[in-house]
């Protein structure tokens, strides 16, 4: 089985609805993230949590909002969905022990969503 | 200025070439770097760290320049399987643990 898995794996859906992507580890770690992946742009962050206590915003959380219900789920959702937010979404993880210079981020199979 | 910038590429070498990527970070305050590559619509994998003193695992060679704020990706004796998108990550500044990455440069490797 997948360390992270993310589910749905394709959505499409229309503007307005409310969408919520969910992400399940079984690594054990403490930290998550959600990113967006667009052609050309690359991954950018959303949001993410160092623990169930801790949520923070990325580069670009305008439109969405995220819920750490256990150390194992971190959920995005996007209350209102528009066409621009088409795109691949990727959560990972990291482990909380982890040195600066070897951490790692393990990634779920991804999101691919459409908002027609 | 994009703070992680990558040639998008793609790079179309044959089997056995050997090929070496760049990209360049703004913030000369980064602490770490990484290469992680990813497969058509796949999700990105750790493919290495990148020390100060340079780095190598296999026919894949990873070189930090402080100085110049670059980092490199030397690929020997390429693989059709090495055909991929590879992309150049350091760590931010505001939080050690928060990642940014480059949009990646692509490797094509031809038979």
């Amino acid at each position: 089985d997948a360390d992270v898995t993310q589910t749905p794996r394709n959505r499409i859906t229309k503007t307005g609805k409310r969408i919520m992507l969910e992400c399940s580890q079984t690594k054990g770690h403490d930290r998550m993230y959600w990113y967006r992946q667009d052609p050309g742009l690359g991954l950018r962050l959303i949001y993410y949590s160092f623990d169930v206590k801790d949520i923070n915003k990325g580069e670009i959380s305008d439109g969405y909002s995220v819920s750490r219900q256990a150390q194992a789920k971190f959920s995005l959702s996007l209350e209102s969905a528009i066409p621009n937010q088409t795109a691949l979404y990727f959560c990972a993880t990291s482990d909380l022990t982890a040195s600066v210079s070897t951490d790692t981020q393990y990634f779920g199979p991804g999101t691919r969503l459409t908002v027609l | 200025r994009k703070e992680v910038e990558q040639d998008p590429g793609p790079f179309n070498v044959p089997e056995g070439a050997t090929v070496a990527f760049n990209c360049t970070y703004s913030n000369s305050a980064s602490q770490s770097f990484f290469w992680y590559r990813q497969d058509c619509r796949k999700e990105p994998k750790l493919l290495m760290s990148v020390y100060s003193s340079g780095n190598e695992d296999g026919r894949f060679t990873a070189q930090l320049n402080r100085a110049s704020q670059y980092i490199s990706l030397l690929i020997r004796d390429s693989k059709l399987s090495d055909s991929a998108t590879y992309l150049c990550v350091v760590n931010s500044v505001d939080s050690s643990y928060k990642l940014i990455f480059g949009s990646g440069t692509r490797l094509l490797v031809r038979p």
